[in-house]
């Protein structure tokens, strides 16, 4: 089956720092791919909607300028947490679309830990 | 907007006996899909079953089947043969087909399997 795989793991980083998250689409060409926050014990929430080669679609409360996301080729998204602040200490996990647009495949999620 | 309900925060059943989980879902578009996702302590998602609503028969996985009530609005998963690995947070998801892709998730359920 496709795979997906989103690094760091787990990143631990200062208050007031930007922290970087790869999505990769591994075997398969994803024209789209999601973001969600996941707050403990919680559900997914999806915070955008990545198209390769065009600007991301926030939904309703996240801040774009604060949540960047670059889907600048067919494999890769990218979403940069900027200043983070302890708040923004979450389980962050991507998805992937395949290119037939039936099935979404998950990353392995980020733990996000601001100090 | 489509809302995705989980009654049910905990369950818990014995080992080998079967449990069904509830989720009930709010839409006036009438192509999508239906999911159950489990995720277990490693975070990482699982597609568990997935449900076509243009089809009237229930989607079934092994021991994993579903009842799909398309006029009542649920889409319910019921678990046979309850094994200790099946522990998990478990996630009822919908996806418009018409609008992008992206899944909405319900709560989610903890199920706790005891030996």
């Amino acid at each position: 089956g496709a795979v997906v795989s989103q690094h760091p793991s787990r990143v631990i980083c200062k208050s007031g720092t930007s922290v970087k998250i790869e999505c990769r689409s591994l075997d398969f060409q994803a024209t789209t791919m999601f973001w969600y926050r996941q707050f403990p014990k919680q559900s997914l929430m999806l915070m955008a909607t990545s198209n390769e080669g065009s600007k991301a679609t926030y939904e309703q409360g996240v801040e774009k300028d604060k949540f960047l996301i670059n889907h600048a080729s067919l494999t890769l998204s990218t979403l940069t947490v900027t200043s983070a602040h302890p708040e923004d200490s979450s389980f962050y996990i991507c998805s992937a679309r395949d290119q037939y647009g039936e099935k979404l495949f998950f990353g392995s999620g980020t733990q996000l830990s601001v100090l | 907007a489509q809302t995705v309900t989980q009654s049910q925060p905990e369950m818990s059943v014995q080992e080998a006996e079967t449990v069904t989980l509830s989720c009930t879902y709010d839409t006036s578009e009438n192509n999508y899909y239906l999911f159950w996702y489990k995720q277990p302590p490693s975070r990482q998602m699982i597609l568990v079953i997935r449900q076509e609503a243009y089809k009237q028969q229930n989607a079934t996985e092994n021991r994993f089947s579903v009842n799909f009530q398309k006029a009542a609005k649920s889409f319910s998963l019921k678990i046979s043969d309850s094994q200790l690995g099946d522990t998990a947070m478990y996630f009822c998801a919908f996806m418009n087909n018409n609008a992008g892709n992206m899944l909405t998730f319900g709560g989610g359920t903890r199920l706790m399997v005891k030996p």
